[in-house]
Formats: C-alpha cells, sequence, structure tokens
C-alpha cells in the first residue's frame, strides 16, 4: 500500500474548524483514501472516505486535491468529543476487503 | 445494531500461560480483521478472514498465535504460550464486502497483560 504522512500532533480551539492533512504522493489511481479516528481507550472508528471528489458526510468532509497527492479532513466546528488521533489511510483494494494499515496519524488537541 | 463484541475486555496473566480472545462480529459482516495495538508500533492487522476463510496472516507474530473462525458470527485469537511482550491492546473490527472501500467497524479490544 502506498505511504501516507501526517503531522504527529495537532492542537485547535473548540469551536473552531479544524484541518488535518496527509500527503500521499505514491498514490495510485485507484487508491481510495480512508480517514478514522482513535478516541481515548476506544478502537478506532470510520470517519469518512474518498476516491476523487470531495466528500462530506455528518461528522467531517474530506477535500483533495485535483492531483490526489494530498487530502484534508476538514471538521467544521470542534468540540473537545472530537480530541483523538487521526488516521489518514489509502487502501489499494479497498478496506472493507483486504483490512486496512493504520500509520501513526495526527494526535489532535482541542483546547477549551 | 449490537456493534463488534469482543470478550474479555481485560486479561491479566502469567508467562507460559493460554491466552484466548474472541470475537462476535455485527450479524451479516462477512470479513474480521484482527489487530493488535502497542505504543512502539502501533495498529497491526495480524490476520484477517473472508467468509469465515483466514486469507492474509502475513502479520501473525509468531507460531505462538493462532486465528480461528468456525462460523460467521465467532472468531478467536489464541496465544500459547504467552509471554510478557504479547502485552497489547488486541481489536477485532468486521465489515460487509462491499466493492473497494468498505468500512470497518472495530470493538472495543482485549486488553491483554502477560506477567
Amino acid at each position: 500500500d502506498a505511504k501516507t504522512t501526517q503531522p504527529n500532533s495537532m492542537e485547535s480551539n473548540e469551536e473552531e474548524p479544524v484541518h488535518l492533512p496527509c500527503n500521499h504522493s505514491t498514490i495510485s489511481g485507484t487508491d481510495y483514501i480512508h480517514w478514522y479516528r482513535q478516541l481515548p481507550s476506544q478502537g478506532p472508528e470510520y470517519v469518512i472516505h474518498g476516491l476523487t471528489s470531495n466528500v462530506n458526510n455528518r461528522m467531517a468532509s474530506l477535500a483533495i486535491a485535483e492531483d490526489r497527492k494530498s487530502s484534508t479532513l476538514i471538521l467544521h466546528r470542534a468540540t473537545l468529543r472530537d480530541a483523538a488521533v487521526y488516521y489518514c489511510i489509502l487502501s489499494r483494494a479497498g478496506g472493507g476487503a483486504d483490512g486496512l494499515t493504520f500509520g501513526k496519524g495526527t494526535h489532535l488537541i482541542i483546547q477549551p | 445494531d449490537a456493534g463488534v463484541i469482543q470478550s474479555p475486555r481485560h486479561e491479566v496473566t502469567e508467562m507460559g500461560q493460554e491466552v484466548t480472545l474472541r470475537c462476535k462480529p455485527i450479524s451479516g459482516h462477512n470479513s474480521l480483521f484482527w489487530y493488535r495495538q502497542t505504543m512502539m508500533r502501533g495498529l497491526e492487522l495480524l490476520i484477517y478472514f473472508n467468509n469465515n476463510v483466514p486469507i492474509d496472516d502475513s502479520g501473525m507474530p509468531e507460531d505462538r498465535f493462532s486465528a480461528k473462525m468456525p462460523n460467521a458470527s465467532f472468531s478467536t485469537l489464541k496465544i500459547q504460550p504467552s509471554e510478557p511482550r504479547d502485552s497489547a491492546v488486541y481489536f477485532c473490527a468486521s465489515s460487509f464486502r462491499q466493492g473497494r472501500a468498505g468500512e470497518l467497524f472495530f470493538g472495543e479490544g482485549s486488553r491483554l497483560t502477560v506477567l
């Protein structure tokens, strides 16, 4: 699987938008971009995924660069409950079929 | 709907003992994954099953580790004999194999401490 690069940690203020970047310069044309997050003492949970177009759901938005070499997860209005480790993952075969390879992710700290 | 159910939530055992971790996937899901998480190595995929058949066990660290899925609603991960370096949180996840980007649903994990 192609690799992703994320900042180790980021800090933001409550009720402000958060933009979490991910670089994936070796992405192939058929790789999906997945985002998961892991809250303290819990298992990872799905946030969003996309292929080429920007995606929105109730949790977040995913903005994918035109060349697909980077993407940004956007939390529109962060709350304290959004403090977690966020993982950006590429999947060549599809996460639901063959599993996902997690990196170290970005530790998001939310200040009240 | 109940999510992925793992048991036990916490296990403390002594080196050399056998450990069995259990997982009940979400009903209707046909893929099951076992992960291990440590501070040093992060989340590692150990093995996964599709339709109860093991597909890739290349992540299983040693022969001391084994996993089975006798039916669609139950899987076990066994460590025999256990060693202190096996201490970790073990997660089970399931998904429905749909196209190329199915969502993984994780359980709450089993925290194993080997003394």
